[in-house]
């Protein structure tokens, strides 16, 4: 079976700080990740998704994940936080196949001005 | 192109009442979930539907029926409501050829007194 582990609940940094937000997956079979955001009342938006190729991915609003199979993670990062990243970030893992995600419980971003 | 729509977006149900939660997209995806979401649970999958006229159970199904009434719809339907099924209703649209990625809608808000 497959799970996710986000490694912190809360993560806070200041404006113009490494955001570093992780992930890391269990899985049987080579997985598809993805990052998933959400802003306050609303739903989820995909950031960026690895499913084959290239092990670093880049995704909206500036930031990339590097998928690690040694490592078996997924961790996110943007360079530079702005005080819009404030959210809520899901991490999520589906084998190849026509399966449900499996979701992290997801970690809170908060920017310090 | 709506994307995947819910409705209604909050609800208030007393304990014991019944109340249906209506997801439709409109992209022609087979796939189709349900989760809720908890503070700190993370996303937790009640009930999918891989294609039109196939129903399965995810992780936490107890209390819970569904419904694909078509390609386009599917419905979770509360019988009796309870108060631990206070929580936050995720629809989401899925279509390997599009990507692999889950589409979410916007949320219904339901609080069971």
């Amino acid at each position: 079976a497959q799970s996710v582990t986000q490694l912190g609940s809360h993560v806070s940094v200041s404006e113009g700080a490494l955001v570093l937000l992780r992930c890391n997956y269990s899985s049987s079979v080579p997985p598809y990740l993805f990052w998933y955001v959400q802003y306050p009342n609303q739903g989820l938006q995909l950031l960026l998704k690895y499913t084959t190729g290239a092990t670093l991915v880049k995704g909206i609003n500036g930031f990339e994940a590097e998928f690690k199979k040694s490592e078996t993670s997924f961790h996110l990062t943007k360079p530079s936080a702005h005080m819009s990243d404030a959210a809520e970030y899901f991490c999520a893992v589906s084998d190849r196949g026509n399966t449900p995600l499996v979701f992290g419980k997801g970690t809170r971003l908060s920017v310090i001005a | 192109n709506a994307g995947v729509t819910q409705t209604p977006k909050f609800q208030v149900l007393k304990t014991g009442q019944s109340m249906t939660l209506q997801c439709a997209q409109d992209m022609n995806h087979n796939s189709m979930y349900w989760y809720r979401q908890d503070p700190g649970m993370g996303l937790r999958l009640i009930y999918y539907s891989a294609s039109e006229g196939t129903t399965d159970k995810g992780e936490v199904p107890n209390g819970y029926n569904v419904s694909r009434l078509n390609k386009r719809e599917f419905s979770l339907r509360l019988e009796s409501a309870a108060p631990s099924q206070t929580s936050v209703y995720f629809c989401a649209s899925f279509q390997s050829v599009t990507g692999y990625e889950q589409y979410f809608g916007p949320g219904t808000r339901l609080t069971v007194t």
